[in-house]
């Protein structure tokens, strides 16, 4: 069965700085992978998602991931964080041939003036 | 842009009653999904949805669950005698394909069983 791990239930950055998501899967196929983000008192929205296409991929709110399978990690980053950026950050994958989502913990993102 | 809705967006219910989440899914999406997150804990899958029958469960999914789509609309998960351990926040998703569709969630239904 498919894991997701997150390292870091909460991570905590200054407005501008490096923003950096961790992420890994167990799976011995490379599995499509996403992440999604929570506001609060809303739903999980797609940040962007991995399909075997480019292992870097470019999601909404300067946000990017890249696939790296020697390291089974498709870790978020985002260069300069901004205040809209707090919220929780979801890992997750879909095994090829399915449609089961396995979330990660998730990791919520503070971010400090 | 289209969205899935879901209602209500609380619940309080009695332990051993039965409760309905409503969902309704985007239009054009022909596969539908509910997920779970108990406070504290991940979002967990429950069950999948496509072509008016269940196409995957997780072992959360009992006979206590059931799924319907009782019109061309709305998506429902059916709790039949609820427990203590329901209480949680119940997604709700849709997507046009599988594996590398995207699947838009809704904003989740919180449920409290006392």
């Amino acid at each position: 069965a498919q894991s997701v791990t997150q390292l870091g239930s909460h991570v905590s950055v200054s407005e501008g700085a490096l923003v950096l998501l961790r992420c890994n899967y167990s799976s011995s196929v490379p599995p499509y992978l996403f992440w999604y983000v929570q506001y609060p008192n809303q739903g999980l929205q797609l940040l962007l998602k991995y399909t075997s296409a480019a292992t870097l991929v470019k999601g909404i709110n300067g946000f990017e991931a890249e696939f790296k399978k020697s390291e089974t990690s498709f870790h978020l980053t985002k260069p300069s964080a901004h205040m809209s950026d707090a919220a929780e950050y979801f890992c997750a994958v879909s095994d090829r041939g399915y449609s089961t989502l396995t979330f990660g913990k998730g990791t919520m993102l503070l971010v400090s003036p | 842009e289209p969205e899935v809705t879901q209602t209500p967006s609380h619940q309080v219910t009695q332990m051993g009653q039965e409760v309905i989440l409503r969902c309704v899914p985007i239009s054009n999406h022909l596969y539908f999904y509910w997920y779970r997150q108990i406070l504290g804990q991940k979002v967990e899958f429950l069950v999948s949805f496509y072509n008016n029958e269940i196409s995957e469960k997780s072992e959360i999914f009992d006979d206590q669950f059931s799924v319907e789509r009782p019109d061309g609309s709305n998506f429902t998960l059916k709790i039949r005698s609820t427990k203590l351990e329901d209480s949680a926040m119940y997604f709700c998703a849709s997507s046009q394909g599988r594996g590398q569709e995207t699947q838009y969630f809704g904003p989740g239904t919180r449920l409290l069983v006392l």
